[in-house]
């Protein structure tokens, strides 16, 4: 089946510092991946999302400067979060569907988790 | 303001008891609705995806319903188990462009042995 592959799984870094995450599509071509971010205790909620060979589009109120979006390839997507501080440290999440169209379904990477000391 | 609400927020049952998890969205124009299970700090394992048309699906000891008009699925688990405690999200994708899932807040089921 379609498989997302995120690394790192947990990353410690310092402030100011950045950060970078990738999102790999295993045996499928992505030319949308999703990034998300969730909270402990809350729902995820979408940041981005990624398009292959363009800039990404991000969801109001998420600050494009700070989380860069990289979907460089059909199958690789990157998160890096520049100048982290340690209100950054989540839980981040990628997805992706192995087929476009609007009536199939996502699968998700594993995670990553940042903590910003 | 197109939302997704789960209740309850939490729940924990006996092993072998068969439950059901709720799950209810604001606008009825929607192209799927996705159920998925999340260990803690993991990803998302997808369980069951109810395309609009559609009025349930199953899979093993889970069945799937939805309720279009009415705005609501369930989730029905039976003979629940302990490694069936995780938290359960519903996340539904509204018609209106857009790719983008919106889940709600889930279900955190425990398993007692």
């Amino acid at each position: 089946g379609a498989v997302v592959s995120q690394h790192p799984s947990r990353v410690i870094c310092k402030s100011g510092t950045s950060v970078k995450i990738e999102c790999r599509s295993l045996d499928f071509q992505a030319t949308t991946m999703f990034w998300y971010r969730q909270f402990p205790k809350q729902s995820l909620m979408l940041m981005a999302t990624s398009n292959e060979g363009s800039k990404a589009t991000y969801e109001q109120g998420v600050e494009k400067d700070k989380f860069l979006i990289n979907h460089a390839s059909l199958t690789l997507s990157t998160l890096t979060v520049t100048s982290a501080h340690p209100e950054d440290s989540s839980f981040y999440i990628c997805s992706a569907s192995p087929q476009q169209g609007f009536n199939y379904g996502y699968t998700f990477g594993s995670g990553t988790r940042l903590t910003v000391v | 303001k197109q939302e997704v609400t789960q209740i309850p927020a939490a729940l924990s049952v006996p092993e072998g008891e068969n439950l059901v998890l709720n799950c209810s969205f604001t606008d009825s124009a929607i192209y799927n609705l996705q159920w998925f299970r999340q260990d803690p700090g993991k990803g998302l394992t997808s369980l069951l995806l109810i395309q609009s048309s559609q009025r349930e699906q199953t899979s093993g000891r889970l069945n799937a319903s939805l309720d279009k008009s009415s705005g609501r699925s369930t989730l029905y688990i039976a003979a629940s188990q302990p490694g069936d405690s995780a938290t359960y999200l519903c996340a539904v994708r509204y018609q209106g462009g857009s790719e983008k899932l919106v889940f709600g807040k889930g279900t955190k089921l425990t398993v007692n042995p």
